[in-house]
């Protein structure tokens, strides 16, 4: 299995902060990695496609890199709505897997 | 819009058969076009993958459930469903469905677009 370490597993930030969150992949999966946000008691929501393709609706201040085995999703600007737990996820190979969790806290 | 919507029981008792289905409304499940897939998060962690299939019957599944779980889809009913038999407490989690769209013509499967809300799944005498 490809493991998906993401770190760090939680991050205190105010509004207005720039974050950066980092998904490493035990083996290189190309760009076939997505990032979704979770917010408490819902299903989790893609954010980001393909490493790098921001899905539409989803404000530009989140963006995302990387391909191979290293990837980052950026906030650019925290805003209130973004508090939330961010997944990465690979879809390169079976199984599919997860990485941890990043809670982004207040 | 497409939307799913998971149902099912939500206490299962140990050693049974965890039965959920999935319904798919605002598009057809053998218009092909994505996988069907079953994730689950116990209470307070992180994702896991159960498995997909595709409307032609192609399934893949996660080894970590040697081989409990079963996927299979009810086209005249534009449903697919999930069971897993002989559950344990660790099974408690809350199961989403989601879909996968996938490229025929590239083979390529992309990461999860869509998903159900979730349904919550404890298992327990």
């Amino acid at each position: 299995d490809i493991q998906m370490t993401q770190s760090p597993s939680a991050l205190s930030a105010s509004i207005g902060d720039r974050v950066t969150i980092t998904c490493r992949a035990s083996q290189a999966i190309r760009r076939d990695l997505a990032w979704y946000q979770q917010k408490l008691g819902k299903a989790p929501k893609r954010l980001i496609s393909a490493a790098s393709s921001l899905q539409s609706a989803v404000p530009s201040r989140f963006s995302g890199s990387g391909s191979g085995t290293e990837f980052t999703l950026t906030i650019s600007s925290l805003q209130p709505e973004d508090f939330a737990t961010y997944y990465c996820l690979q879809h390169n190979s079976y199984p599919y897997t997860f990485g941890q969790g990043t809670k982004l806290e207040i | 819009q497409v939307q799913l919507e998971e149902s099912g029981p939500g206490l299962v008792k140990p050693s049974q058969t965890l039965s959920l289905t999935c319904t798919v409304s605002g598009a057809s499940i053998t218009s092909g076009g994505y996988y069907c897939s079953w994730i689950r998060q116990h209470p307070g962690k992180g994702l896991e993958w159960i498995g997909h299939i595709y409307y032609s019957g192609n399934t893949y599944y996660n080894p970590s459930l040697k081989s409990r779980a079963a996927i299979s889809i009810d086209t005249s009913e534009n449903q697919f469903s999930l069971r897993l038999n002989s559950v344990t407490a660790a099974d408690t989690a809350v199961y989403y469905c989601a879909r996968a769209p996938h490229y025929v013509s590239s083979g390529y499967t992309d990461a999860f677009d869509i998903w159900g809300q979730g349904t919550m799944v404890t298992v327990s005498s």
